[in-house]
């Protein structure tokens, strides 16, 4: 298996545009998350489905924030408008059951200028 | 208010001592444990992972306790070698919400030849 897959690794938007960033979890995985990564802040979580519906949302900042995942192969994290201070690197992680270690992607670091 | 902590920011080693990074918690009800190594520009990648009725766990040169009593976990990193160097982040999952885990700010360990 190639691993979580999470596409653009590089994105830099303007101010106002919408973003979005793309995860492929590993197969067979019942798992996906959505963390970002600050200096300030550390890792937090934003968002994670269970069987493609989401468990818990309360870590998404605020409504610009959407998430889906359309299928167990699949999900998107969008950003619309962004904002400076949406700059952080945004990674995908998947498990299976949830209890047995989480895989993460590579990461997308977003900058928004 | 729920806290996780990991004892400092940096340890530096000398090569071949025992590494030994501790992450506290308060507030939490743990149902599980993870502890990951994360380089820079990459995902964290999970080591191990700790039930809250296991004591120790041991994978190679590492071993994790778990005492619910303290709210206290060791990470233990034996027979250290600079490719050791990395940042250690721990998690914590709750039994109310076991899918949720919660990362500490991490301790960035140097191993020196």
């Amino acid at each position: 298996d190639a691993g979580v897959i999470q596409s653009p690794r590089h994105e830099v938007t303007e101010m106002g545009q919408e973003v979005t960033l793309r995860c492929k979890p590993i197969s067979g995985h019942d798992y996906l998350f959505w963390y970002r990564q600050t200096m300030m802040r550390g890792l937090e979580l934003l968002i994670y489905f269970n069987n493609n519906v989401p468990i818990d949302d309360s870590g998404m900042p605020e409504d610009r924030f959407s998430a889906k995942m359309p299928n167990a192969s699949f999900s998107t994290l969008k950003i619309q408008p962004s904002e400076p201070r949406d700059s952080a690197v945004y990674f995908c992680a998947s498990s299976f059951e949830g209890v047995y270690g989480y895989t993460f992607g590579s990461g997308t670091r977003l900058t928004v200028v | 208010s729920q806290k996780i902590e990991q004892n400092s920011e940096a340890l530096n080693i000398q090569e071949g001592k025992t590494a030994t990074l501790t992450c506290n918690y308060t507030n939490y009800s743990p149902a599980y444990l993870q502890w990951y190594r994360q380089d820079p520009g990459r995902g964290p990648v999970f080591l191990l992972l700790i039930r809250e009725n296991e004591k120790e766990k041991r994978k190679e040169r590492l071993k994790v306790t778990f005492d619910t009593t303290l709210k206290q976990s060791l990470f233990h990193i034996t027979a250290s070698q600079p490719a050791d160097s990395a940042t250690y982040l721990c998690a914590l999952s709750e039994s109310t919400n076991a899918g949720k885990s919660t990362f500490g700010d991490g301790t960035t360990l140097t191993v020196k030849p």
